[in-house]
């Protein structure tokens, strides 16, 4: 069983859908939750970042982390075909220097 | 401008040879890290460095080393040993060792193909 579970999709949704995207965890020191957003062929982008549960919210994006169920989820409002790309989670036990454990990526297609 | 640069984009390598994978930053950054990615596999971490003159393998580091000769450096060097070196190569770096601050940013690739 491999530490972080993502659905790989692909995920298609039309222009100004409510997109979901999760990840569960089996390792239950984690304590920082990341976003990254993969457009083909480019390095990730940070999307968004928490420590330990609870929400965050940028703009579009929200982040939920919830510890106790070891899933977190990325939700995108108002889908936009820029939007389309590949987006990984990722986690680590926390301090600086720290490695990070991917999930394998969701690739998304917001369609018009 | 601050960020992480890899060179070259694109590299192709004839069987049996090494090769050599730039990354410098200019962020200031105590850690940096390699990442091998593949399809369907997602990132695996191939070796990451939390201060100069110092690494360790990650989960995948068979035929490949570095150095960490300056903090700004990172190259990676893939080595005739490794057996399917055909793949897209992301390095990383992240805020000062001992921190809270985790967030790593990733420079664009190198996209390395054995010809």
């Amino acid at each position: 069983q491999k530490e972080v579970e993502q659905d790989p999709g692909p995920l298609s949704v039309p222009e100004g859908a409510i997109v979901s995207l999760n990840c569960t965890y089996s390792n239950s020191a984690f304590q920082y939750f990341m976003w990254y957003r993969q457009y083909s062929r480019k390095g990730p982008e940070l999307l968004m970042y928490t420590y330990s549960s609870g929400n965050k919210e940028d703009g579009r994006f929200t982040a939920q982390v919830d510890k106790s169920s070891k899933y977190i989820s990325l939700f995108i409002r108002d889908s936009q075909p820029s939007d389309s790309a590949t987006y990984l989670c990722a986690m680590t036990f926390g301090g600086g220097g720290n490695k990070l454990t991917f999930g394998t990526g969701t690739q998304l297609k917001v369609e018009l | 401008d601050g960020g992480i640069t890899q060179s070259p984009k694109y590299l192709f390598r004839k069987e049996g040879q090494n090769v050599t994978l730039s990354c410098e930053q200019n962020l200031n950054h105590d850690a940096m890290y390699w990442y091998r990615q593949d399809p369907g596999q997602g990132l695996r971490l191939i070796y990451y460095s939390q201060i100069v003159n110092d690494f360790q393998k990650g989960d995948i580091a068979e035929g490949y080393s570095v150095s960490r000769e300056k903090k700004e450096s990172f190259p990676l060097t893939v080595t005739s040993a490794q057996k399917n070196p055909t793949a897209f190569y992301l390095c990383a770096s992240s805020p000062v060792a001992g921190t809270a601050n985790t967030e790593a940013f990733f420079g664009q690739g190198t996209r390395l193909t054995v010809v």
